[in-house]
């Protein structure tokens, strides 16, 4: 089925750092969406890009679609501590069993250091 | 606004024992409903997915299983656990009718399995 790739797999920066996470997909997406999951907690949707080339910005989180829209990146400036925790993008595809469901990377774990 | 719940918040249950997650979306109505399983510090697994009363599809084959008696309540269960099961267990909904929608996740139940 169609996966998605997300690296690297943990990131540890120092506080102030910037970090970036990418995502490839080996098929075109219609979308990619992002979520963030907090240590101890669940996954919480953090933005949907539909765009070729599109870019969005939170505050400090950068979101970019490929112009091919197979990969997708989050980029956070200047990291804080409050940004600790997994990222994961999800796109929709074919899931090793057949159905066409939201299928998600592995994340990346991020680790700031005060 | 919709609102997911999900019980028990954590649980230890012996080897061979039963297994009774249960989940209730409010606020929204046929919702898709998903379980995920989330093996610790690794990414979300999708064991089931439920478009309707009744109407359930599995992933990954296993000793789970899973039913929808009500449009917005949705259980996974097993008659006995295995180690393997040991887990954060995420329920979780989107809206019907297409693909690509942001998933909506519940605060999670981790099982431990001893």
């Amino acid at each position: 089925g169609q996966q998605v790739m997300q690296i690297p797999q943990y990131q540890h920066v120092q506080e102030g750092e910037d970090f970036t996470t990418y995502c490839n997909s080996s098929t075109t997406l219609s979308n990619i969406q992002w979520y963030k999951q907090r240590p101890g907690g669940h996954p919480v949707f953090l933005i949907q890009l539909v765009k070729s080339g599109e870019v969005k910005k939170q505050k400090r989180l950068t979101f970019q679609f490929g112009e091919a829209k197979k990969n997708s990146s989050l980029h956070i400036t200047a990291t804080q501590t409050t940004d600790v925790g997994t990222y994961f993008c999800a796109g929709p595809g074919y899931s090793g069993a057949g159905s066409y469901q939201l299928t998600f990377g592995k994340g990346t774990k991020l680790s700031v250091i005060p | 606004s919709q609102t997911i719940h999900q019980w028990p918040a954590t649980l230890v249950q012996p080897v061979g024992s039963p297994l009774s997650l249960e989940c209730t979306v409010e606020g929204t109505s046929n919702p898709n409903l998903y379980w995920y399983r989330q093996a610790a510090g690794r990414g979300l697994q999708l064991l089931f997915y439920s478009v309707g009363i009744g109407q359930i599809s599995s992933e990954v084959p296993q000793n789970l299983s899973a039913s929808r008696p009500q449009d917005r309540q949705f259980i996974l269960s097993s008659k006995k656990l295995l180690l393997s099961d040991s887990g954060f267990y995420l329920c979780a909904w989107s809206v019907s009718g297409g693909i690509g929608h942001t998933i909506y996740f519940g605060e999670g139940s981790w099982l431990t399995v001893v």
